[in-house]
């Protein structure tokens, strides 16, 4: 029973306009949300976190939102660069267990 | 500063064979984790720790065990390799309520 699900496996945007990663979870006890890029061959590196307490936490480009009452996160890019070009992973903690639960990816491509 | 290393990176294994994965970190984080990443399965968790000598299981435990004998090592093993077992492991390190920093991963396959 997948907790963390990311309901598309794929985008496609142009390069210098926005990039919309989605993100759902169903376990209401989860308190800490964050977001992973991962390139081929290599381990995922941390890209932006929010917890539960706030609904939107920004870090230059990235920018996340939380909306709890819809169990949705979301992950904006603006403007994306090719660089960019990557697996985006949501993952989600319950702090009561130190667990970290991930979704299935999202492999964004930006076009130059 | 090497973060988090595994060993080794790449394997091919018969089934029914055995053998341990080596994850090393260098940043004295309590809390360590085993992944498995299969395609269109995103990252499962399989056992994790959160301090030395202590070890939990994680979403798909099953067929693996886990050591915890010092705070930067966390050794996963296979002790009869199964070709369901083919995929890339991670490990991944942190303190409380921070984000996890990984390793590259080891490939494996199982024939």
């Amino acid at each position: 029973d997948q907790q963390v699900k990311q309901n598309s496996p794929s985008l496609s945007v142009q390069e210098g306009r926005i990039s919309i990663l989605n993100c759902d979870y169903t376990n209401s006890m989860f308190d800490y949300f964050l977001w992973y890029k991962k390139y081929p061959a290599e381990g995922p590196t941390f890209l932006i976190s929010i917890s539960s307490i706030k609904d939107k936490n920004e870090d230059g480009r990235f920018t996340v939102f939380l909306n709890k009452s819809a169990k949705h996160l979301s992950l904006h890019i603006v403007p994306s660069q090719p660089g960019d070009s990557a697996v985006y992973f949501c993952a989600a903690s319950d702090s009561g267990t130190y667990k970290y639960i991930f979704g299935t990816g999202t492999r964004l491509k930006v076009l130059a | 500063n090497a973060g988090v290393t595994q060993t080794p990176k790449f394997r091919v294994l018969k089934t029914g064979q055995s053998m341990t994965l080596l994850c090393a970190q260098d940043m004295n984080h309590e809390y360590m984790y085993w992944y498995r990443q299969d395609p269109g399965m995103g990252l499962r968790l399989i056992h994790y720790s959160v301090g030395e000598g202590t070890t939990a299981k994680g979403e798909v435990p099953d067929g693996y065990n886990v050591s915890r004998l010092k705070k930067q090592n966390f050794l996963l093993g296979l002790e009869s390799a199964a070709p369901s077992q083919t995929s890339v492991y991670f490990c991944a390190s942190s303190e409380e309520y921070q984000p996890q920093h990984f390793g590259d991963g080891t490939r494996l396959s199982i024939l």
